[in-house]
């Protein structure tokens, strides 16, 4: 079975720019979510997605978005960055959108905003 | 919404020595994990435990869901143990769910 990867691993990135992060789920898991992790504090709820759809998201602003495709693989897209916007970017997957089966996440991605 | 709150926060221990950490949530929960996220911020799943024990080499984790609180237990910590330990519910909003994450606990395993 695969796990779940995320690309780049690192990426460093200027104020206002625009940034594309790439995941690519584990076998079989039809259910996405996104979650920015600050230094020092504990991953925060960004969206899910589910069947390419969106069906739910945490407390984060528009300029932050997502896109799933046909072989679950996902993308989060964020613009206009700014220095919060800095962090661990995780990607976890599950077979089920309810959670009942438990997340697999990918190593992350370092984003940094200078 | 629901709180996880972890303790203890900090945690040093010789190489060789057990410990337990603990995962308190203040709602109902029909889920709870554990993670370990390694000094290069990988989030390593160490169970999936919504209740019950489980137990994975030299570790083991309980939750008594009832009372809203799990355990991990390490036995003979390995410097490769150290990291944070995070516990995580999940919890419906809308259609979809997300993780809750605990506070976590920051191991520190010395020779």
């Amino acid at each position: 079975e695969t796990g779940v990867t995320q690309s780049p691993t690192h990426l460093i990135k200027t104020r206002g720019q625009q940034v594309t992060l790439r995941c690519s789920s584990q076998s079989g898991h039809n259910t996405v979510s996104w979650y920015q992790q600050a230094l020092g504090q504990g991953p925060q709820f960004i969206f899910q997605y589910y069947r390419e759809e969106e069906n739910g998201r945490g407390n984060f602003p528009p300029r932050f978005s997502g896109l799933q495709f046909p072989n679950y693989s996902s993308e989060l897209n964020v613009n206009a960055l700014e220095l919060d916007d800095s962090a661990l970017y995780l990607c976890a997957s599950s077979p089920a959108r309810d959670g009942s089966y438990g997340y697999t996440f990918g190593s992350g991605t370092r984003l940094t905003v200078v | 919404g629901i709180q996880v709150e972890q303790s203890p926060p900090d945690l040093i221990l010789q190489e060789g020595a057990n410990s337990t950490l603990r995962c308190n949530f203040s709602d109902s929960v029909n889920n709870l994990q554990w993670f370990h996220q390694n000094p290069w911020g990988q989030l390593i799943n160490l169970f999936y435990i919504p209740s019950g024990t489980k137990q994975n080499g030299r570790l083991s984790a309980t939750t008594v869901a009832t009372e809203r609180y799990s355990l991990l237990y390490i036995s003979s910590s390995q410097t490769t143990d150290s990291g944070v330990y995070f516990c995580a519910v999940p919890k419906r909003t809308g259609t979809a769910s997300k993780l809750t994450f605990g506070t976590g606990t920051r191991l520190q395993v010395t020779l």
